[in-house]
């Protein structure tokens, strides 16, 4: 069936630095989503990309659809502590179809 | 505006009972997803309903479980019975159309002993 693949699975950085995280498919998708999860709440979006080669900001997070619609990245610049959380790609193949995650990036800021 | 609302927040059971769980989803949305997380299998998605009805349900674990959505506003998932292996956070969420931006609820934390 459909899977998403996330790397790395986690991450350790210092406050500050900049980071990179990716999400790759198998299966072409026509949406991407990246959410974050906090402790004890449920994912919250963060980025929706629609178009192939798409690159998307919010403040200090950026997204990419990949051109071979098969992968999407995303990087947040300057962490903070506050960044801390689990970072979810997710994905669908048209507007009708189920979304589905990836198994998620945890990422931990050190001060 | 409100978003998508859990009922219940927390809840112990013991195994071999009935669990319910409960989700209204946003206003105007027409799509419902239940997803199931552990931290063994991450999010998965148990049912999709459009229009209240459901699209897909591939993802449900067996026959114990089941959904339904009588209506655009109300929908429920129910173990029956319960074991302690469906310890996890479920999580409802809505969305406008499936494969458009969906929305979470804060999840209903099931732990059965």
């Amino acid at each position: 069936g459909q899977q998403l693949n996330q790397s790395p699975q986690s991450m350790f950085i210092q406050e500050g630095e900049d980071v990179s995280m990716n999400c790759t498919s198998s299966s072409i998708f026509n949406t991407w989503l990246w959410y974050k999860q906090d402790p004890g709440e449920g994912p919250v979006l963060l980025i929706a990309l629609y178009k192939a080669g798409e690159l998307t900001s919010n403040g200090r997070l950026t997204a990419q659809f990949g051109i071979t619609r098969k992968d999407s990245f995303l990087n947040i610049s300057a962490s903070i502590p506050s960044d801390v959380g689990i970072y979810f790609c997710a994905g669908s193949k048209t507007s009708y179809d189920k979304v589905i995650f990836g198994p998620g990036t945890s990422l931990s800021v050190i001060p | 505006d409100a978003g998508v609302i859990q009922s219940p927040r927390h809840e112990v059971t013991e195994m071999g009972q009935e669990v319910t769980l409960r989700c209204k989803p946003i206003s105007g949305h027409n799509s419902l997803f239940w997803y199931r997380q552990t931290m063994m299998r991450g999010l998965e998605l148990l049912i999709y309903f459009n229009n209240n009805v459901p699209i897909d349900d591939s993802g449900m674990p067996e026959d114990r479980f089941s959904a339904k959505m009588p209506n655009a506003s109300f929908s429920t998932l129910k173990i029956q019975p319960s074991e302690p292996r469906d310890s996890a956070v479920y999580f409802c969420a809505s969305s406008t159309g499936g494969g458009n931006t969906i929305y979470f609820g804060e999840g209903s934390w099931l732990t059965v002993v």
